[in-house]
C-alpha cells in the first residue's frame, strides 16, 4: 500500500539548533509530497510541497525539505529552532486519486 | 479573504444519536473534503465533495455522509453514533479538485461521544 512512515514520534530541540523531521515513503512512482504543522487547537497549515519539480522544496518560516527518490525520503529541516516551531508536523503524500494521505506525525518540541 | 469555518467547534453527543457538522470553503473555492483526526487512527480522510457531488471517498461506514450546497458550502452527518467517532473532525477547501490546488484547513470540530 502507498504510505508515509514518520521515524520520530516526538523530537526534542533546543531554540537556536537545527530541526529535523524524517519522513520516508512508500511508492511506485515520484509521488506528491507535502508537510503541514498543527499548532494545538488550530488547523492544519501547509509548510511546503514537492510536485517532482526541484528536489530541494523551500517552505514557509525557514523550512525546507529534499526529495531523495533513491532512499524514498522526504526529511524536512529547519537551520534554527524558535520556539514558535513547537507543533505537530504532519508528512502527507497524494495517491492516484487525490487522497490525502497522512503519516503518523511528529511532535516537534523546542526547550528554551 | 476569510479563512475555512467549522461549526460548532465543540460538540458532545450521546452514543445511538445522530450529528450534523457543517464547513463553510474560502470564497470562490469548490471543492470541500473532511478529514477524521484521533490519537489512535491518526487523520483519515473521509471524503471529498466538488460541485455538489462526491468526488472521493475513504474507508468509512456508510453512517459517515456528506453533502455540499450551490454555494460550496458542506455538512458531514454522522448517523448512529459509536463512542470511536469521537475525534477531531476537519475540513479543508480547495479551489478546484484534483492534485494541484492547495487544500486550506479549518480549524476543526471536536465531537465526543460519550
Amino acid at each position: 500500500a502507498q504510505s508515509v512512515t514518520q521515524l520520530d514520534s516526538h523530537v526534542s530541540v533546543s531554540e537556536g539548533t537545527p530541526v529535523l523531521l524524517r519522513c520516508n515513503y512508500s511508492s511506485s512512482y515520484s509521488p506528491s509530497l507535502f508537510w503541514y504543522v498543527q499548532h494545538p487547537n488550530k488547523g492544519l497549515q501547509l509548510l511546503l510541497k514537492y510536485t517532482s519539480a526541484a528536489t530541494l522544496v523551500k517552505g514557509i518560516n525557514g523550512f525546507e525539505a529534499e526529495f531523495k527518490k533513491s532512499e524514498t525520503s522526504f526529511h524536512l529541516t529547519k537551520p534554527s529552532a524558535h520556539m514558535s516551531d513547537a507543533a505537530e508536523y504532519f508528512c502527507v503524500r497524494m495517491d492516484s486519486s487525490y487522497k490525502l494521505i497522512f503519516g503518523s506525525g511528529t511532535r516537534l518540541l523546542v526547550r528554551p | 479573504k476569510a479563512g475555512v469555518t467549522q461549526t460548532p467547534r465543540y460538540l458532545i453527543k450521546t452514543r445511538g444519536q445522530q450529528v450534523t457538522l457543517s464547513c463553510s470553503p474560502i470564497s470562490g473555492h469548490r471543492s470541500v473534503s473532511w478529514y477524521q483526526q484521533t490519537p489512535g487512527q491518526g487523520l483519515q480522510f473521509l471524503f471529498e465533495y466538488f460541485s455538489e457531488t462526491q468526488r472521493n471517498k475513504g474507508n468509512f461506514p456508510g453512517r459517515f455522509s456528506g453533502r455540499q450546497f450551490s454555494n460550496s458550502r458542506s455538512e458531514m452527518n454522522v448517523s448512529t453514533l459509536e463512542l470511536g467517532d469521537s475525534a477531531l473532525y476537519l475540513c479543508a477547501s480547495s479551489l478546484d479538485s484534483g492534485g494541484y490546488y492547495e487544500q486550506y484547513f479549518g480549524p476543526g470540530t471536536r465531537l465526543t461521544v460519550t
